[in-house]
């Protein structure tokens, strides 16, 4: 079982659309939960992190972690074209395990 | 302030040949972390370093290393490049060497083995 899998899409929403991406991991030991945007050929870049469960939001994302089902979710509201970019979900414990990452693109 | 810089933004190699990928990171952090990126999947960490010192290895083969100069500024080395190293190598440096330092990515290498 891979320690962190996500869904890697392709996802495709209209402009102002909800937007749910997920993943899931496998070693209880994760403190800290980040999720990365990745644009093409770009570098990914930090968008947010939460430690422990919760939700943490900061403007039109909303980030959530259930640790005891080992679920982290990103929620996009009112999503724009360009919010279009690969997620990645990074559990942390000192060193990255990325997921796949879910390619999303948000249709004007 | 200059992000992470990473040279050169590509390379084609042929296999049995040996790479070298440099990156400089964001002025006062003082780690550089190493990870591959096969397309279509998240980035593999390879290696980080802190202080000019290993702090972390990755699941990779021994035909990889790495090494941070006195100005923080890291190498990436492959030996023996096989067809299966062909990737996005990308760097990142952060503050500290642990916990919940943010990292910032330079835009990487993308390496081509023939």
């Amino acid at each position: 079982q891979k320690e962190v899998e996500q869904d890697p899409g392709p996802l495709s929403v209209p402009e102002g659309a909800i937007v749910s991406l997920n993943c899931t991991y496998s070693n209880s030991a994760f403190q800290y939960f980040m999720w990365y945007r990745q644009y093409s050929r770009k570098g990914p870049e930090l968008l947010m992190y939460t430690y422990s469960s919760g939700n943490k939001e900061d403007g039109r994302f909303t980030a959530q972690v259930d640790k005891s089902s080992k679920y982290i979710s990103l929620f996009i509201r009112d999503s724009q074209p360009s919010d279009s970019a690969t997620y990645l979900c990074a559990p942390d414990n000192n060193d990255m395990r990325f997921g796949a990452g879910t390619r999303l693109t948000v249709k004007p | 302030d200059a992000g992470v810089t990473q040279s050169p933004t590509h390379l084609i190699k042929t296999r049995g040949q040996h790479v070298t990928l440099r990156c400089s990171p964001i002025s006062g952090h003082k780690s550089v972390s190493w990870y591959q990126q096969v397309l279509g999947q998240g980035p593999q960490f390879i290696f980080q370093y802190y202080e000019k010192e290993e702090r972390g290895r990755g699941n990779f083969p021994d035909r990889f290393s790495a090494r941070q100069f006195p100005n923080y500024s890291s190498e990436l080395n492959v030996n023996a490049l096989l067809l299966g190293d062909s990737a996005l190598y990308l760097c990142a440096s952060s503050l500290l060497g642990t916990g919940i330092s943010e990292q910032y990515f330079g835009p990487g290498t993308r390496l081509t083995v023939t």
